[in-house]
């Protein structure tokens, strides 16, 4: 059974404050790892997908980084914002289709 | 941007009745896929669908369960008889590629509740 966890289940920021949480997942038969922003009554949106280890990707304010040889990925928000609260999701890919997922980090920002 | 469509985004049902979820995938996309979160648990995958058929599919997703692209546009889940632990979230996604070089897209889900 795979496991994938992510770390905090929730946290509050404040405004303009930047913060990061982390995914752990399995370090053998590694695919991909994604991850997906997902505000309430919306569809999850797909962020990132990181493949090599090392990977760093960037989208504005939200950055990501991938070390598949200890099986973590980190989130970045820089200078958080109110409409970055949502919850953020990691999933593990590995051979096949199906994504294996966390059980999200959920971030509120305060202004 | 495309969109996926999921009807309807709310359905309640009898224990013991069959429900179809419908989904409209991304119109170029191959890969098509159903995913479900019951409340306070992650969501957990179902069952993946490529070249009109199933080609992968996890343990929860028995023979009570089907999937159809029956008319190259829409796909959908089927639960034969419904149970009161069927009910959860139910998202569609697709995607053009298989998951290494871009993400899936999601729909926004279809609550089902089981009375």
């Amino acid at each position: 059974i795979l496991n994938v966890e992510q770390s905090p289940q929730s946290l509050h920021v404040q405004e303009g404050d930047s913060t990061n949480f982390t995914c752990s997942f399995p370090s053998s038969n590694f695919y991909a790892l994604h991850w997906y922003r997902w505000e309430t009554a919306k569809s999850p949106e797909a962020l990132f997908v990181m493949t090599l280890n090392g990977d760093e990707k960037k989208k504005g304010r939200i950055s990501a980084t991938l070390n598949t040889k200890e099986g973590y990925s980190y989130l970045y928000i820089k200078g958080s914002q109110p409409e970055d609260s949502a919850t953020y999701l990691c999933a593990f890919k590995a051979a096949g289709n199906k994504l294996t997922f966390g059980g999200g980090t959920r971030v509120l920002v305060k202004p | 941007e495309p969109e996926v469509t999921q009807t309807p985004s709310h359905q309640v049902t009898q224990m013991g009745q069959e429900v179809i979820l419908r989904c409209v995938p991304i119109s170029n996309h191959l890969y098509f896929y159903w995913y479900r979160q019951i409340l306070g648990q992650k969501v957990e995958f179902l069952v993946s669908f490529y070249n009109n058929e199933i080609s992968e599919k996890s343990e929860i997703f028995d023979d009570q369960f089907s999937v159809e692209r029956p008319d190259g546009s829409n796909f959908t889940l089927k639960i034969r008889s419904t149970k009161l632990e069927d009910s959860a979230m139910y998202f569609c996604a697709s995607s053009a590629t298989t998951g290494i070089v871009e993400g899936y897209t999601f729909g926004s889900g279809t609550r089902l509740t089981v009375v």
